[in-house]
């Protein structure tokens, strides 16, 4: 059984640029949600999707925007990088409809903005 | 609106000792409480889930205890080692399924 992946492992970008995150789900999971962890804090809901479509989202601009492909992984993209996008962003994936619903967490992106 | 928080901030005890981390929840209709572990820069583990129905679930030297009525949940860390230092967040699904976190207890076993 294949855990949570993701990638890159550390990233550094300027104020106004893209960036792009990726995140490959556990093997027979259909749900990934992307977490903001600034430091110090506790990790912050930013959305889910399920079955590639958005299944909920926290208190984030549009200009954080996801994707989930066909077979489960998913992407993070942020437009317009903002010094406080700095962070620990973290993707858990689940199977939803099931009896379990336990979160499973990849180590995390740490993404700086200069 | 779920609010989540955990007492105390940072705690730091002798090896050997045990302790206990508290979590603390504002609005009590959750199907279930997760206690997590994240070492410095890294992902989290998850250490035990708690559904609704369970007063508390057990895993070696960790036991967490829910109590929905009071919003409340404890994680109980017997004989502490210097592997046990980390961070430890409590978290719950709020009315909408989305899992809120608290800011975690920053925990340091001294050797």
């Amino acid at each position: 059984e294949t855990g949570v992946t993701q990638s890159p492992t550390h990233l550094i970008k300027t104020r106004g640029q893209q960036v792009t995150l990726r995140c490959s789900s556990q093997s027979g999971h259909n749900t990934v949600s992307w977490y903001q962890q600034a430091l110090g804090q506790g990790p912050q809901f930013i959305f889910q999707y399920y079955r590639e479509e958005e299944n909920g989202r926290g208190n984030f601009p549009p200009r954080f925007s996801g994707l989930q492909f066909p077979n489960y992984s998913s992407e993070l993209n942020v437009n317009a990088l903002e010094l406080d996008d700095s962070a620990l962003y973290l993707c858990a994936s689940s199977f939803s409809g099931g009896a379990e619903d336990t979160q499973y967490f990849g180590p995390g992106t740490r993404l700086t903005v200069l | 609106k779920q609010e989540v928080t955990q007492i105390p901030a940072a705690l730091s005890v002798p090896e050997g000792e045990n302790l206990v981390l508290n979590c603390s929840f504002t609005d009590s209709a959750i199907y279930n409480l997760q206690w997590f572990r994240q070492d410095p820069g890294k992902g989290l583990t998850s250490l035990l889930l708690i559904q609704s129905s369970q007063r508390e679930q057990t895993s070696g030297r960790l036991n967490a205890s829910l109590d929905k009525s009071s919003g409340r949940s404890t994680l109980y860390i017997a004989a502490s080692q210097p592997g046990d230092s980390a961070t430890y967040l409590c978290a719950v699904p709020n009315r909408d399924d989305k899992i809120i976190f608290g800011k975690g207890t920053r925990l340091h076993i001294l050797p």
